[in-house]
């Protein structure tokens, strides 16, 4: 079965310092990783998902398997990032669960000026 | 926002009575899916569709029921057997599965 692990509930930090948000999964496969994020007041959206390799509004993350991490990063955060952040997994793709999400409990990131 | 709307915002129900939520999305997308949103606990899958006439169930699907007649609806009944149906439920739907889940408003149902 898999799993996803968001240690932290509340995380905060001061305007302009690094953050890390953090992600362990569980599965037996090679899974695919991604990061939701939801704003205040709005829905529930993408922030990035592994296989692109993208760096969102300054936020990156690399999948290390050999310690089943996503972790995502921001080198100097920003107020706007204030913000209830998770992680979600999926089955890889070819096998009959490919799309079906298991997300993490999430991260409440805020943002202090 | 648009593409996936889901009604009512707020619903109450009395104990023992069955409800429907409803979804719909005029994004052209195969794959819906239905969430419930607990504190503390995240999303966690109920139902999902990969194509119409077809759904699957999720972790969580005992005391719910869903149908996909159409592409563009989904809805999902919370029946009676359902013990705890008060949450947040969230609806979503993917072009096809394993892409990008785009999320709707949700339904905030509480059962008196």
């Amino acid at each position: 079965a898999q799993r996803v692990t968001q240690p932290e509930k509340l995380l905060s930090v001061f305007k302009g310092a690094p953050v890390e948000l953090k992600c362990n999964y569980s599965y037996s496969g090679s899974p695919e990783l991604f990061w939701y994020v939801q704003y205040s007041r709005q829905r529930l959206q993408l922030l990035l998902r592994h296989i692109s390799r993208e760096s969102i509004k300054g936020f990156t993350a690399d999948l290390n398997k050999g310690e089943t991490s996503f972790h995502l990063k921001k080198p100097f955060a920003q107020e706007e990032d204030s913000a209830m952040y998770y992680c979600a997994l999926s089955p890889n793709a070819g096998g009959t669960s490919y799309g079906k999400l298991t997300f993490g409990q999430g991260t409440i990131l805020t943002v202090h000026p | 926002d648009g593409g996936i709307t889901q009604s009512p915002k707020y619903l109450f129900r009395k104990e023992g009575q069955n409800v429907t939520l409803s979804c719909e999305q005029n994004l052209n997308h195969d794959a819906m899916y239905w969430y419930r949103q607990d504190p503390g606990q995240g999303l966690r899958l109920i139902y999902y569709s990969q194509i119409v006439n077809d759904f699957q169930k999720g972790d969580i699907a005992e005391g719910y029921s869903v149908s996909r007649e159409k592409k563009e609806s989904f809805p999902l009944t919370v029946t009676s057997a359902q013990k705890n149906p008060t949450a947040f439920y969230l609806c979503a739907s993917s072009k096809t599965r394993g892409s990008e889940q785009f999320f709707g408003p949700g339904t905030r149902l509480t059962v008196l």
